[in-house]
């Protein structure tokens, strides 16, 4: 079985200022790794997702992630985010061997921007 | 190509009374997952089901949940004698094949109030 958990569940920052949002997961079978963001009163987008090659994979928008093995991470960094980077952010884990997506989320991150 | 689709958006139902949500795949979309947020919390898988078939409902409530998917015509997630603790977004996402690392595409969900 997998688990998720995201250690803050909101994270205020201001304007241009950089931002981590912290995603740690447990499984006892490899795992694909993603991250959603949610804005208000809409449905989930996948940002990125992590699935082999590059430890380090990149969004178009700015957002980056680390999956980090050793230490069964995967946290999301913007060096400067925007006002409309404002939304919930999920990270979500699925088994490799799994035959399907069935995708397991952590609990949510909401980021704040304030200008 | 539209994205996927689901009505209503908000629905408000009266303890004991039943709920049809309803979501239409990406075109070409073969693969819908039914999910479920409560209030404050990430979200959790509910059901997996191909065309006709349910392959993985692991996460349905063993009464009053049931889910569909016909030949023709949108997935169903049916819920008969609503309580409040139903209140919830419930989310469809769907994706052009199974695997694991494949991207799920979400709905903006329905938003389901009990009265």
């Amino acid at each position: 079985a997998q688990s998720v958990t995201q250690l803050d569940s909101q994270v205020p920052v201001f304007e241009e200022a950089p931002v981590e949002l912290r995603c740690n997961y447990s499984s006892s079978v490899s795992v694909y790794l993603f991250w959603y963001v949610q804005y208000p009163n809409q449905g989930l987008q996948l940002l990125l997702k992590y699935l082999s090659g590059s430890t380090l994979v990149e969004s178009i928008n700015g957002f980056e992630a680390e999956f980090n093995k050793s230490q069964t991470s995967f946290h999301l960094r913007k060096p400067s985010v925007h006002i409309s980077d404002t939304a919930e952010y999920f990270c979500a884990v699925s088994a490799r061997s799994g035959g399907y997506n069935k995708l397991i989320f952590g609990a949510g991150t909401r980021l704040a921007v304030h200008p | 190509n539209a994205g996927v689709m689901q009505n209503p958006r908000h629905l408000v139902r009266r303890r004991g009374q039943e709920a049809r949500l309803r979501c239409s795949p990406m075109k070409g979309h073969s693969h819908v997952y039914w999910y479920r947020q409560l209030p404050e919390e990430g979200l959790k898988f509910m059901v997996y089901l191909q065309k006709e078939n349910i392959i993985d409902e692991s996460g349905m409530p063993k009464e009053r949940f049931s889910a569909e998917f016909p030949k023709e015509g949108p997935s169903i997630l049916r819920i008969q004698q609503v309580v409040r603790g139903d209140s919830a977004a419930y989310f469809c996402a769907s994706s052009p094949s199974p695997g694991s690392e494949d991207t799920q595409y979400f709905g903006p969900g329905t938003r389901l109030t009990v009265l």
